[in-house]
């Protein structure tokens, strides 16, 4: 079974509107971390936001939120005000405490912000 | 800080050759993983390293890759003999320690073609 699953292989978004790209996950660990990084063409791979199991509140990183959705173990990525440097494939990444720090990446999903 | 070091940025070699990859972490960060991204997918974990001890090597195809990091700083990965099947980029990350909420921090990647 799939533990990170992200449905949109391709989004477009409008500059200076807001998209969110969709993540839900499986675990059976009660103690999880949750990441989203950004890849650009170039290849580098950009630590965006973090959100932990226990965390109460959802994360934000300046135009960057994370929709954390426990019970339907989901972890939504919310761009405000997208820019065309957000344009890039976005990954969503999860840590089960109990399976040391590797990370399990999802499929991705490309954004392309259309000026 | 300096960033994750990773050389070649790009290799390409013929069908069963040997290759090595050499990555850097930033300094201070015990862990070390070396990820495999074939195109259109995430990152595959291949070894993970704390300081100069391997954590989980679960996915490396050991008939043909090996990584070592000798003294817990630097890490070395190679493939011999090389397959088609090994065309990807090889993807070197580190963090201050696994199970915490300190994000991987990724090198830039070595792409490996083989012809």
């Amino acid at each position: 079974a799939q533990k990170i699953t992200q449905t949109q292989p391709g989004m477009f978004v409008q500059e200076k509107e807001a998209v969110t790209l969709d993540c839900t996950y499986d675990t059976s660990d009660p103690s999880y971390g949750l990441f989203w990084y950004k890849q650009p063409s170039s290849g580098e791979m950009i630590f965006l936001i973090y959100q932990g199991s226990y965390d109460q509140q959802n994360a934000t990183e300046g135009r960057y939120s994370l929709n954390f959705q426990k019970a339907r173990k989901s972890a939504n990525l919310v761009i405000s005000a997208s820019q065309l440097g957000d344009s890039a494939m976005y990954f969503c990444a999860m840590r089960e405490d109990n399976q040391g720090g590797k990370l399990i990446f999802g499929q991705g999903t490309e954004l392309s912000v259309k000026p | 800080e300096a960033g994750v070091a990773q050389s070649p940025r790009y290799k390409i070699i013929e069908k069963r050759q040997s290759v090595a990859f050499w990555c850097n972490p930033i300094s201070g960060h015990a862990t070390l993983y070396w990820y495999q991204q074939i195109l259109g997918q995430g990152p595959k974990l291949l070894i993970q390293f704390q300081n100069n001890g391997v954590v989980d090597d679960s996915q490396l195809p050991k008939d043909r890759f090996s990584a070592e990091r000798l003294k817990g700083v630097d890490s070395t990965l190679k493939i011999q003999p090389a397959k088609l099947e090994d065309s990807a980029v090889y993807l070197c990350a580190s963090s201050y320690e696994p199970g915490s909420n300190q994000p991987q921090h990724f090198g830039d990647g070595t792409r490996l073609s083989i012809l």
